[in-house]
């Protein structure tokens, strides 16, 4: 099993439509939590930290629920600009870091 | 302030062949990370580097070695290059602090033949 996996993709949406993403990771011990965008070959940029709280970010909103190991990404009033790869990032209490294996998004007008 | 630079950009080996992929950061970063990436396999940590002077396995370290040779370089070497090691490789760095975020590098691209 994978320690971090996520949504297959490729998720196909209308400008304006509101999208979320899920990942789930193996590790209990995993300390901290991130999405990351990667646009087509390019390298990976941090969009957004994830923290037990929840937090938002303009259109984005990020959860992360401990007790199921899981984290979410919503993207309210998608943009064409939105379409990229979405990679959900999670790291251990050291430096160990470990990416899924992203979620491909296509917003069309 | 360059971030996190990677040479070669661009690299076509024979099978058997050696090489040596450098990376080099100008943030003053403790840590730092070699990954690749396969289509469909999203990145997969090969090895990293928590400070100066050390080096720990990721999840696919087979085939591969690493040297921290001081604070700003890592570098990666494939000793005798096969073409399941055909991919795009990432460098990147990151500060102290759980939430400091990872700086990538523009990747290099390897084809083995």
């Amino acid at each position: 099993r994978k320690e971090v996996e996520q949504d297959p993709g490729p998720f196909n949406v209308p400008e304006g439509a509101t999208v979320a993403f899920n990942c789930t990771y193996s590790n209990s011990a995993s300390q901290s939590f991130f999405w990351y965008r990667q646009d087509c070959r390019k390298e990976p940029k941090l969009l957004m930290s994830v923290y037990s709280s929840g937090n938002e970010d303009g259109r984005f909103t990020a959860q992360l629920n401990r007790a199921s190991q899981y984290i979410s990404l919503l993207i309210r009033d998608s943009k064409l600009s939105d379409s990229a790869t979405y990679l959900c990032v999670v790291r251990d209490g050291g430096f160990k870091t470990i990416f899924g294996a992203g979620t491909r998004l296509f917003v069309k007008a | 302030n360059a971030g996190v630079t990677q040479t070669p950009k661009f690299q076509v080996l024979k099978t058997g062949q050696s090489m040596t992929l450098q990376c080099a950061q100008d943030m003053n970063h403790n840590s730092m990370y070699w990954y690749r990436q396969d289509p469909g396999m999203g990145l997969r940590l090969i090895y990293y580097s928590a400070s100066e002077g050390t080096t720990d396995k990721g999840e696919v370290p087979n085939g591969y070695n690493v040297s921290r040779l001081n604070k700003r370089e890592f570098s990666l070497r494939l000793e005798s290059a096969a073409p399941s090691q055909t991919s795009v490789y990432f460098c990147a760095s990151r500060g102290t602090g759980d939430y400091n975020e990872q700086f990538f590098g523009p990747g290099t691209r390897l084809t083995v033949l």
